[in-house]
């Protein structure tokens, strides 16, 4: 699986949009960008995942650049909630489905 | 749904000491995993199973073992436990089959202190 780079941390103010970024260059044509979050002392969840479109659902928007060498995680309205850490993580799609975690990015949303 | 359950939440162990982690998930889902995560670390993967009776080795499986006896039951059994596997343990089930979503979901983790 590719390898990916992510900024250690970010600020946010609530109520604004958090953009994370993710730099994936190794990417192969087969492999998916997914996004978990882990709020503190809680279980990773699943927010996103994308292959080349822009992917939005619920929680947030994922935007892949046309090369696919890098991709942004839009939180559109951060709350304190979401605080937490983000990892961008890149697998291809097979039978089983490991998950490579990075340190990732410590998202501090601030009142 | 519970989802995956984890227990117990809490643990002290002396080294040298066993004891059995609890998993389980009401998903009915075919797949599931156990990680470790280090302070201040992302989470590595111990040991995976794709099926009840069918288990494989992760990225750090070494003092660990498993069985998959029922596809809702994946327990994980530190045998002499050493103070290396002070960490905190999730345990996550997926979907099997052709799943291209890979979507994980976690338990709410076990934090384990060996002394």
């Amino acid at each position: 699986d590719a390898k990916t780079t992510q900024p250690p941390s970010m600020d946010c103010a609530e109520g604004r949009a958090a953009n994370l970024p993710c730099n994936h260059s190794t990417i192969s044509g087969n492999e998916y960008v997914y996004w978990y979050r882990q709020i503190h002392s809680q279980g990773p969840q699943y927010i996103i995942h994308g292959l080349k479109n822009n992917e939005t659902n619920e929680m947030a928007s994922l935007i892949i650049t046309e090369d696919r060498k890098s991709s942004t995680l839009i939180l559109p309205h951060a709350t304190l909630r979401d605080t937490a850490v983000y990892y961008c993580i890149v697998r291809v799609a097979r039978g089983y489905s490991t998950l490579t975690f990075g340190k990732g990015t410590m998202l501090l949303v601030s009142p | 749904n519970a989802g995956v359950t984890q227990t117990p939440k809490f643990r002290i162990l002396k080294i040298g000491q066993s004891m059995t982690l609890q998993c389980t998930q009401d998903m009915n889902h075919n797949y599931m995993y156990w990680y470790r995560q280090d302070p201040g670390m992302g989470l590595k993967l111990i040991y995976y199973s794709v099926g009840a009776g069918i288990t494989d080795k992760g990225e750090v499986p070494n003092g660990y073992n498993v069985s998959r006896s029922t596809t809702e039951v994946f327990p994980l059994r530190l045998e002499l436990a050493a103070p290396s596997q002070t960490s905190v343990y999730f345990c996550a089930s997926s979907r099997g089959g052709v799943n291209i979503r890979g979507e994980q979901y976690f338990g709410p983790g076990t934090r384990l202190t060996v002394t």
